[in-house]
């Protein structure tokens, strides 16, 4: 079945202590990305990779870091989370350029984070 | 400037009523495409709907539609005879251009149906 993962699902934790919430997709799609939702603000980009070892800051990048060294795979990282990245977190890919602005999005079922 | 806005917090309609969400967008680009997007209570992201910038004729897909208005600017999804299901938040977004260019939402607008 065609999917995007992400691991865990929902994570409580305290400031300052290093997480990553990964994200698989077995779609061989190049494009991925993270957003993170938050309440009246709808999904916010904050990281994107083209294709493996090409990633670009989104819309939110600060206190995220990220890293593609294999196609499926686009882990989240947070050095050292702060209460306002508290959030639901979406994982998303897609097929690479094919000359449309199509190329439906899939995403993955979300990581509900928690800092305290 | 928002490059989505969705101007409807919430709204309420009665099952096997029609729905009609609204979205504006902003590009000065003539090649993009808009989305809608579901979402439930569960989370998840659902795909609904695409319509793109040089299509003529406005999207469809089973019960939604998509009204496109290309020289408003809007793109508003229209939910044909509701369902309890349908309830659940509804992401207008867009992305500019071709390739690997962001899709951008809006900040959402929730559905509520009832009975």
């Amino acid at each position: 079945e065609a999917q995007v993962t992400q691991n865990p699902r929902y994570l409580i934790t305290v400031t300052g202590k290093k997480l990553t919430v990964t994200c698989s997709q077995n779609m061989n799609h190049e494009y991925m990305s993270w957003y993170r939702q938050d309440p009246g603000l709808g999904l916010r980009q904050i990281y994107y990779s083209m294709n493996v070892e090409v990633t670009d800051k989104g819309d939110v990048p600060e206190g995220y870091k990220v890293s593609r060294k294999e196609k499926r795979n686009f882990p989240l990282i947070l050095e050292s989370p702060s209460p306002n990245q508290t959030s639901l977190y979406f994982c998303a890919s897609r097929p690479g350029t094919g000359g449309s602005s199509y190329n439906e999005q899939f995403f993955g079922p979300g990581t509900r984070l928690t800092v305290l | 400037a928002q490059k989505i806005t969705q101007t409807q917090p919430g709204m309420f309609v009665q099952e096997k009523e029609a729905v009609t969400l609204d979205c504006t967008y902003d590009t000065s680009d003539p090649s993009y495409g808009l989305f809608w997007y579901k979402q439930p209570s569960s989370g998840e992201m659902i795909f609904l709907i695409y319509q793109g910038s040089y299509d003529q004729q406005n999207a469809t897909e089973g019960r939604y539609s998509l009204n496109f208005q290309k020289a408003r600017k809007s793109a508003n999804l229209v939910i044909s005879a509701s369902q309890l299901g349908d309830s659940a938040m509804y992401f207008c977004a867009m992305r500019e251009g071709l390739g690997y260019s962001t899709l951008t939402f809006g900040k959402g607008t929730m559905l509520l149906v009832s009975p």
